[in-house]
């Protein structure tokens, strides 16, 4: 158990339906890091919060957006959502969101969009 | 721009036998963090090991050991004495310490281990 937690676990919903993902770091962990994989982009870095603030953003789509909370948990929200979106999405949490930090991962949430 | 390549989609072994799982990455960076993570059929990433781009030292941790070699940019993994629990996907990734933090994956080795 890395000690990140995500939910829901699974999720299904429709195409142009609107989800959010919720995390929570590990205790003491101040950056949360958001990532995608799926069968043909492999595991893609969406973005990244450092205690409540956007530190660096990746492959992520404008109808994808995230915040991070003053208690640090952070939410992922994808909106109109297309049957490529489907994947398992990570959230992933480090004490300072330095580069030598090591990112522990949460279990995922698996998103099925029919 | 940094790049992972893990040329091994898939390998399959007999347990205990000795296995190695090819990295080789691409950076510009003088100064750079490597990691391995493993993804089981349960789907979460467990993290396995993390290594400075000073720190050429090879580590063993039990059956895992982990061979760095600047030289030919490669961060090789190899399990001795494989067992069934270690079939998995092996993802190696890659880091800098500047203002882009995210992890740069490989594609993932499927590693089965047949009794």
């Amino acid at each position: 158990d890395s000690g990140v937690t995500q939910t829901p676990k699974h999720l299904i919903t429709a195409t142009g339906q609107r989800v959010t993902l919720r995390c929570s770091p590990r205790s003491g962990d101040l950056s949360v890091y958001w990532y995608q994989q799926s069968l043909d982009q492999g595991l893609q870095f969406l973005i990244q919060y450092y205690n409540g603030e956007e530190r660096a953003k990746g492959n992520i789509l404008e109808r994808f957006s995230a915040q991070q909370f003053p208690d640090l948990h952070s939410e992922l929200n994808l909106s109109s959502l297309e049957l490529g979106d489907s994947a398992l999405y990570f959230c992933a949490s480090s004490d300072s969101g330095r580069g030598a930090d090591t990112q522990y991962f949460g279990p995922g949430t698996r998103l099925t969009v029919l | 721009a940094q790049k992972v390549t893990q040329a091994q989609t898939e390998i399959s072994v007999v347990e205990k036998e000795d296995v190695t799982l090819d990295c080789v990455y691409e950076t510009r960076d003088t100064t750079y963090y490597l990691f391995w993570y493993k993804q089981p059929p349960s789907g979460e990433l467990v993290f396995l090991i993390r290594r400075n781009s000073f720190d050429e030292q090879n580590e063993i941790s039990g059956r895992y050991s982990w061979n760095f070699q600047k030289s030919t940019s490669s961060f090789n993994f190899t399990i001795t004495a494989s067992q069934v629990v270690d079939s998995a996907v092996y993802f190696c990734a890659l880091t800098n310490s500047g203002s882009a933090r995210q992890l740069t994956f490989g594609s993932g080795t499927q590693l089965t281990v047949l009794p």
